[in-house]
C-alpha cells in the first residue's frame, strides 16, 4: 500500500530534550515536506527537500533540523525543544516533476512540557 | 510574502443544503490551487487541484471550484452535503517555480441532520 508513515504518533517530552520524528514514503517520491499545524493558524510549512541532500526552509523553520540522506526517509530533529514547539506535525511527500499533489502521513502530536 | 485566505473559520449547515467555502490568496504570479480535507484525527487527503486550464475543476466526492485570477479566489462547492462531508478544508498554493506550499487557517464544516 502506497502511504507515508511517521513515528512516534504521540509524543510527551521536556525542555531540552533532544528528539527525532522519523518521516518515511514507499512511493519514490522526489519531493518530500514537513509541516505544523496550529489550531488557528492552518499548517505552515517548516522544511522541504526537493530530492536527496536537497533541501531549504519553509516559513516557520526556526527550532528545527532535517536531512534527507535517502530518498524514502526524511526524519525531522527538535535539538532542543521548547514548549512552544507543542502542535501536531505532519509529513507529506509528492512525485515532484510537475506533479505537486501532496500525500500525507496521519500527523505526530507533540508536547514539550 | 504569499498569503491564504479562509474567510470562515466554522460552516454549519443542513444535510443535502449546497455550501460554499470562500479562499483567496495573494499573489502577483500564476499559482497552483489545491483543497484537501482532514477528517478527524487524520491527515489531508487531495479534494482537487486546479494547475492549469479550465478554472473550474472537479474533485472528489462530489466537490467542485472555481479559479478567478482577477479575484485570486478559489471556492469551494457541492451541490447537496451529506453528514459524511463533516471535516475541515484548507485551501493551499503552490506558487509558480517556487517550492514552497502556503495553507490557508482551515474551514470546518458541519453538516447536521
Amino acid at each position: 500500500e502506497a502511504q507515508v508513515t511517521q513515528n512516534p504518533r504521540y509524543l510527551i517530552t521536556v525542555t531540552g530534550k533532544k528528539l527525532t520524528v522519523t518521516c518515511s514514503q514507499n512511493m519514490n517520491h522526489e519531493y518530500m515536506s514537513w509541516y505544523r499545524q496550529d489550531p488557528g493558524l492552518g499548517l505552515r510549512q517548516i522544511y522541504y527537500s526537493m530530492n536527496v541532500e536537497v533541501t531549504d526552509k519553509g516559513d516557520v523553520p526556526e527550532g528545527y533540523k532535517v536531512s534527507r540522506k535517502e530518498k524514502r526517509n526524511f526524519p525531522l530533529i527538535l535539538e532542543s525543544p521548547s514548549p512552544n514547539q507543542t502542535s501536531l506535525y505532519f509529513c507529506a511527500s509528492s512525485l515532484g516533476g510537475g506533479s505537486y499533489e501532496q500525500y500525507f502521513g496521519p500527523g505526530t502530536r507533540l508536547t514539550v512540557t | 510574502a504569499q498569503s491564504v485566505t479562509q474567510l470562515d473559520s466554522q460552516v454549519p449547515v443542513f444535510e443535502e443544503a449546497p455550501v460554499e467555502l470562500r479562499c483567496n490568496y495573494s499573489s502577483s504570479v500564476s499559482v497552483y490551487l489545491f483543497w484537501y480535507v482532514q477528517y478527524p484525527n487524520q491527515g489531508l487527503q487531495l479534494l482537487l487541484k486546479y494547475l492549469s486550464g479550465s478554472t473550474l475543476v472537479k474533485g472528489i466526492n462530489g466537490f467542485e471550484a472555481e479559479f478567478n485570477k482577477s479575484q485570486t479566489s478559489f471556492h469551494l462547492r457541492k451541490p447537496s452535503v451529506h453528514i459524511s462531508d463533516t471535516a475541515e478544508y484548507f485551501c493551499a498554493v503552490k506558487i509558480y517555480n517556487f517550492n514552497k506550499f502556503y495553507f490557508g487557517s482551515g474551514t470546518k464544516l458541519n453538516v447536521k441532520p
